[in-house]
């Protein structure tokens, strides 16, 4: 079966950083998504990997490995507004996109 | 630019009544979605439209139908509504059935008692 897992929740104080981590285990691979997703809102795109290595957008880094199924997305310089969940998702061989529940961050003063 | 509306934003529902969610995008996008999202599980897809008049099953299609009969508009359709189907509903858009980078309405809650 596909499969992506990453952490429920994680807490972090404004200004640091903080890692979110996400594995998969899919039918193919044809890239993988970042999307954040504030309480009560719709989830909006942040990042896409298709090849290893680092990504970098501004206070937002993803990075992926394709031979360990890994993937994490750095957050820099934390801010109240970055409390949000943050979904991983994969595109599998058939272009299908498969979603990870989701980690909730909570950014704590 | 409005991008992706869905209506209603939320609605209680007996059991056993028939109900449509509308969805519709001004992106000119090709391919449409159809999601819900319940606490814990990932976004399940439960319908698909990769181009006007093409539909498919997604994950969970059971109890739902869509149609699309234009770019524009891709409604979903509970047939007679069960409490297992209470959850939130997105819809979402992509410029091609390839990529995973999407587009979603504000979603609808649905209750059904």
């Amino acid at each position: 079966g596909q499969n992506i897992d990453q952490p429920t929740e994680m807490t972090a104080t404004e200004g640091a950083i903080v890692q979110i981590n996400c594995t998969y285990q899919t039918s193919g691979f044809n890239g993988l998504f970042w999307y954040q997703q504030h309480a009560g809102e719709a989830p909006t795109f942040l990042s896409y990997n298709v090849l290893d290595g680092l990504e970098e957008k501004g206070r937002f880094s993803s990075f992926l490995s394709r031979s360990k199924g890994y993937s994490y997305l750095l957050l820099k310089e934390l801010q109240m507004k970055d409390s949000a969940s943050y979904l991983c998702a994969v595109l599998d061989s058939n272009y299908q996109l498969i979603w990870g529940a989701g980690t909730k961050l909570i950014i704590k003063p | 630019i409005a991008g992706i509306t869905q209506a209603p934003t939320s609605q209680i529902l007996a059991a056993g009544r028939r109900m449509t969610l509308r969805c519709t995008q001004d992106m000119r996008h090709n391919a449409m979605y159809w999601y819900r999202q319940d606490l814990g599980l990932g976004l399940r897809l439960i319908h698909y439209s990769n181009t006007a008049g093409t539909t498919g099953k997604g994950e969970v299609p059971d109890g739902y139908s869509v149609s699309r009969a234009n770019t524009d508009d891709f409604p979903l359709t509970l047939a007679s509504a069960v409490p297992s189907q209470t959850s939130v509903y997105f819809c979402a858009s992509s410029d091609s059935e390839n990529t995973g980078e999407l587009f979603f309405g504000e979603g609808s809650r649905l209750t059904v008692l």
